[in-house]
Parts: C-alpha cells; sequence; structure tokens
C-alpha cells in the first residue's frame, strides 16, 4: 500500500493529450513539492519532472505536470509509442521523514 | 554531463550484509544528496534514505535499523549497507545524486539460500 496513490493503469493513442493523477495528504503533496518520473521498459527511472514543474533539460515540453492541495497531476500532449512507460510521483512526507512513491501508473500506447 | 555508475554483490544468502557503492562522474558531489532507492522485481519504487555533505541521513523509517548509508568524498562515491538481509530484500537497488537528480543503472540484488 503506497502512500500516494496512482491509478494502475492508463492509456491514448498517438497524437491524444492524456493526464495521470496521484493522490497524497497534507504531510506530503499538501506541503511539499511532487516529482514525477519515466522508467521505460528494462531500464532506470528518470527525472521527468521536479518541483512540481520543471523539466530537466532534454524531457520534451509535450511532459506537463500541476499540483492543487493534496493532488498532483501529470499531463502528456501529443502522445507518442516511446511515451508508453510506467509513470511514478514523489514527494517528501513530514509525518514519516522521508520520500514516499506513488504505486505508479503504467501508460499503454494504444 | 553527470554519470553515476553503480555496483556491488548481486547474490546473498538470508542474513548477510548487502553493500552496494556509487561513484559520480562530473557535476558537484558534495552538492548533492546521495540517495538509495529499491525496486522488488515487478513492483513500485521504494525510497531507502539519503545522506547530505553535513553527514546528516534520513533513513526510511522501515529500514532505519538495518540501513547505513556513507560518502567518500575524497573519491566521489556513496555506499550503502543493508544489514540482516532475507528475502524480501530482493530487489533493483538505484543510487541517485538526489530525488530529483540522476539515477545510477541500477543493481539486481537476489537473496536467496
Amino acid at each position: 500500500q503506497s502512500v500516494l496513490t496512482q491509478p494502475p493503469s492508463a492509456s491514448g493513442t498517438p497524437g491524444q493529450w492524456v493526464t495521470m493523477s496521484c493522490s497524497g495528504s497534507g504531510s506530503n503533496i499538501g506541503s511539499k513539492t511532487v516529482n514525477w518520473y519515466q522508467q521505460l521498459p528494462g531500464t532506470a527511472p528518470k527525472v521527468l519532472i521536479h518541483h512540481n514543474i520543471q523539466r530537466p533539460s532534454g524531457v520534451p515540453d509535450r511532459f506537463s505536470a500541476s499540483k492543487s492541495g493534496t493532488s498532483a497531476s501529470l499531463a502528456i500532449s501529443g502522445l507518442q509509442s516511446e511515451d508508453a512507460a510506467d509513470y511514478y510521483c514523489a514527494a517528501w512526507d513530514d509525518s514519516l521523514n522521508g520520500w514516499v512513491f506513488g504505486g505508479g501508473t503504467k501508460l499503454t500506447v494504444l | 554531463q553527470v554519470q553515476v555508475q553503480q555496483w556491488g554483490a548481486g547474490l546473498l544468502r538470508p542474513s548477510e550484509t548487502l553493500s552496494l557503492t556509487c561513484a559520480v562522474y562530473g557535476g558537484s558531489f558534495s552538492s548533492y544528496y546521495w540517495t538509495w532507492i529499491r525496486q522488488p522485481p515487478g513492483k513500485g519504487l521504494e525510497w531507502i534514505g539519503e545522506m547530505v555533505h553535513s553527514g546528516i541521513t534520513n533513513y526510511n523509517p522501515s529500514l532505519k535499523s538495518r540501513v547505513t548509508i556513507s560518502a567518500d568524498t575524497s573519491k566521489n562515491q556513496f555506499s550503502l549497507r543493508l544489514s540482516s538481509v532475507t528475502a524480501s530484500d530482493t530487489a533493483v537497488y538505484y543510487c541517485a545524486t538526489g530525488m530529483s537528480g540522476f539515477w545510477g543503472q541500477g543493481t539486481l540484488v537476489t537473496v536467496s539460500s
């Protein structure tokens, strides 16, 4: 049981706009910044978004994120086949004094 | 460009100590949060802990009694030790230069008798 809640799956067709959610509480998302990670099959995760909305160099601007209250969301516009991956959200949790992850959302590009 | 490379024993017996090392090439080593994360086969990510250059450590409460993260700034390396491993510690272990930073390639550690 993950501290942050993500839907287990999402899907879309090429060119579509897809969103996925991450729900937490006041001790994590509600008071701390959120990171998003992309894990392509068989590879290490990489940072997609940090500090709620910041994209590292090299991450396409098709990827965007937002946060409101105790929830956050990741959006992918112009979906591409290579976006098929597992996506994880994470945030610091003041109650646990550590980072917590969501269980991950598996994105399928149909 | 920062590169992160990790290594360590991949097969352990129950009760042994897991030991992994991570080297960081490029960037400013002392400015990073030296972080370890793991992922059991087919499952999600779990934060293990971190160390900052001041020496302060933060560990996952569920692993705190068995985990030690240390660093050798002269070599730009940091390490993870996890004692008294069991089969439930079988996972791919990743090091990272912080939760917003660069990740290593991962090391599969299997605990089996």
